[in-house]
């Protein structure tokens, strides 16, 4: 099993612009989320999915937009890039709430000129 | 508001030696799950153990192990024999469940292991 994929590795942005990360998972699980991880801080949750079709603002939602329109794939979108999105980008992926592991894809690492 | 503290910016441990990280976290919950997490420089997110709340028992993986204060709420990470792949960054996590299930993050631990 691949686990969960993140697609790409790394992009540079110029500020204004727009992108989609696409995050994948092989192992049929409802949840799915999208962490950022800043220098000198945890990973904070920016959107999250309980299922197929459902979305949700997470801590840090503003200028981010997701979609789940299959139950494996969880796309999170840029509009508008700015330089304060400058981050790396994990998504994760769980069975269940609360008791249920999350695995985590390799991330992403974003820079916006 | 849910939050996990880990006080520690870096650490150092000896090869061979044990190294202790701490960890704090506030709740209201009953219940939860909490978490360690490592992470070497490729950057993936790897779970090292995870201990349920209303378990009094600490929870062992091989040479890593919790000292669960639940009283005191906290949570600290014992490595025991350290090994150079140990070296990496240290995240305490909290699963409060809710509606969400997502995991509320400390700002992390560098853990070095000198040869």
């Amino acid at each position: 099993n691949a686990g969960v994929t993140q697609t790409p590795k790394f992009r540079v942005l110029k500020t204004g612009q727009s992108m989609t990360l696409l995050c994948a998972q092989d192992m049929n699980h409802e949840y799915m989320y999208w962490y950022r991880q800043d220098p000198g801080m945890g990973l904070r949750l920016i959107h999250y999915s309980v299922g197929e079709g459902t979305t949700a603002k997470g801590e840090v939602p503003d200028g981010y937009n997701v979609s789940r329109l299959k139950k494996q794939n969880f796309l999170l979108g840029l509009e508008s890039a700015a330089p304060s999105q400058t981050s790396v980008y994990f998504c994760a992926s769980s069975r269940g709430l609360l008791t249920y592991e999350q695995y985590f894809g390799p991330g992403t690492r974003l820079t916006v000129t | 508001a849910q939050t996990v503290t880990q006080s520690q910016p870096e650490m150092s441990v000896q090869e061979a030696e044990t190294v202790t990280l701490s960890c704090t976290y506030d709740t209201s919950e009953s219940d939860y799950y909490l978490f360690w997490y490592k992470q070497p420089p490729s950057r993936q997110m790897i779970l090292v153990i995870r201990q349920e709340a209303y378990k009094q028992q600490n929870a062992t993986e091989n040479r890593f192990s919790v000292n669960f204060q639940k009283a005191a709420k906290s949570f600290s990470l014992k490595i025991s024999d350290s090994q150079l792949g140990d070296a990496a960054m240290y995240f305490c996590a909290q699963n409060y469940g809710g509606s969400q299930g997502n995991l509320i993050f400390g700002k992390g631990t560098k853990l070095s292991v000198k040869p």
